[in-house]
């Protein structure tokens, strides 16, 4: 079992470019997670997905991010035209159904815009 | 403002001793779970703690928790320099799933 892969491990884009960030959850999971970490700081919640459901983007910013997690392949969070502010950890987690066994988390991706 | 909120910020101890770290939180819990981060990397899950339990124990590691107070301690107990690193609590709200709360973590620092 590989756990939560994310990839790419960092990424550089310029300003206004858009940043496309993967997580494969851990097989069996179905509810997946992002988080995002800013320097010296905890992480903060953005989005949690099922396949092809959106459950709670309580903490996505209004504009520029997106998030998917479709019937095959990884989620994705997409993050268009980025800024200087986005430069950030972005960490995705995965949990089965039963919310009592914890979440896993994969790696990160470190976001830096330029 | 935060859900879960560790102290000390910081906590600088030599291989061998304990050390405690404890978090506050403000609203009702599911559950409360507490991670570990090394320097620049993922999220380790440590060790989850239902609502309805006052403590558990995982090795070297012993959380308590306390709904009246709101609050939960972790205790590393005979530290080694491997255990370097910062280590947040995250609150799992009652009236919601899946959107952890972190607190900004405790740093801490082993020396041999």
């Amino acid at each position: 079992n590989a756990g939560v892969m994310q990839n790419p491990r960092h990424l550089v884009r310029r300003r206004g470019q858009e940043a496309r960030l993967r997580c494969s959850p851990m097989k069996g999971h179905s509810h997946v997670y992002w988080y995002r970490q800013l320097p010296e700081e905890g992480l903060k919640f953005m989005v949690y997905l099922q396949k092809e459901n959106i459950i709670d983007e309580s903490g996505m910013p209004k504009e520029r991010f997106s998030a998917e997690f479709p019937k095959e392949g990884p989620s994705i969070l997409r993050i268009q035209q980025v800024v200087r502010g986005d430069s950030a950890a972005y960490f995705c987690a995965s949990s089965p159904r039963d919310r009592y066994y914890g979440y896993t988390f994969g790696s990160g991706t470190r976001l830096t815009v330029v | 403002s935060q859900q879960g909120e560790e102290d000390p910020q910081a906590l600088s101890i030599q291989e061998g001793e304990n050390a405690t770290m404890n978090c506050s939180y403000k609203t009702s819990i599911n559950n409360l779970q507490w991670y570990r981060q090394n320097s620049g990397r993922g999220l380790v899950h440590l060790i989850l703690i239902r609502s309805n339990e006052r403590e558990k124990h995982s090795g070297r590691l012993r959380v308590t928790l306390d709904t009246s107070k709101k609050s939960s301690s972790l205790l590393i107990t005979a530290s080694r320099a491997a255990d370097t690193a910062s280590y947040f609590c995250a609150t799992d709200a009652a009236d919601s799933w899946g959107k952890l709360q972190f607190g900004a973590g405790t740093q801490v620092v082993v020396t041999p």
